[in-house]
């Protein structure tokens, strides 16, 4: 079935360090793929999202190539803030699972002044 | 306006107890979903109703019975509360139930934190 794998956390950085996150995913077809965030003690919400190959999805300075080639949506943000710690989920939607969003396990972003 | 708002945002209950978590959405969408982030933050759908019709049901047990009395409105009943039902709730509509693509969004609200003693 359709899934969605993204590198282990905690991940910690320094403030202005560059961030990467990777994300994977398994689906037939081509599948819609999106990061979700959540900041602590809140809900999720969508950051960006991509439906085709090569599009690039942009939202608060993070952006996301979907990388059909290499099955790939790695998150990415050249500057990181401490008010961008929370949770990021990468997910997709496809052809076969249309219905409902598989979620990647989530990764946990720090960073440190 | 919240487009999908949830309550209660927290619960604290004891093992045994029934309680309900409700959920409403102004969107006008006609599909609303339950999802369930268990203590390590993995997300994974409950249930789907699709103009008040359940669609999805991902092998829940049955103390959990989703109601929806309008399609504005899922509402989320646990019977018999047990310490592994501690987890966060989402709620969540989509103007239909194709989420592939480019014109079909889901939007999650707040969440419910559920704390079973």
């Amino acid at each position: 079935g359709d899934s969605v794998t993204q590198m282990e956390g905690p991940v910690t950085l320094s403030e202005e360090a560059f961030l990467t996150i990777n994300c994977t995913y398994t689906a037939t077809g081509y599948p819609s793929l999106f990061w979700y965030v959540q900041y602590p003690g809140e809900g999720l919400q969508l950051l960006l999202k991509a439906t085709k190959a090569d599009d690039k999805g942009s939202n608060k300075g993070f952006e996301a190539t979907y990388r059909k080639e290499t099955t790939s949506f790695h998150l990415e943000k050249g500057s990181v803030q401490v008010s961008d710690s929370a949770v990021y989920f990468c997910a997709l939607t496809s052809k076969t699972s249309y219905d409902k969003v598989i979620f990647g396990p989530g990764t946990s972003l720090s960073v440190i002044p | 306006d919240t487009a999908v708002s949830q309550t209660p945002k927290y619960l604290v209950t004891q093992m045994g107890n029934d309680k309900s978590i409700k959920c409403e959405q102004n969107l006008g969408h006609d599909t609303m979903y339950w999802y369930k982030q268990d203590s390590k933050k993995f997300l994974k759908i409950m249930f789907s109703y699709n103009n008040k019709e359940l669609i999805i049901n991902e092998t829940v047990p049955n103390r959990f019975s989703p109601k929806s009395p309008d399609k504005a409105h899922l509402n989320l009943h646990i019977n018999s509360l047990e310490l592994g039902d501690s987890a966060v709730y989402f709620c969540a509509s989509s103007q239909g139930m194709e989420l592939w693509g480019p014109r079909n969004t889901i939007y999650f609200g707040e969440g419910s934190w559920l704390t079973v003693v």
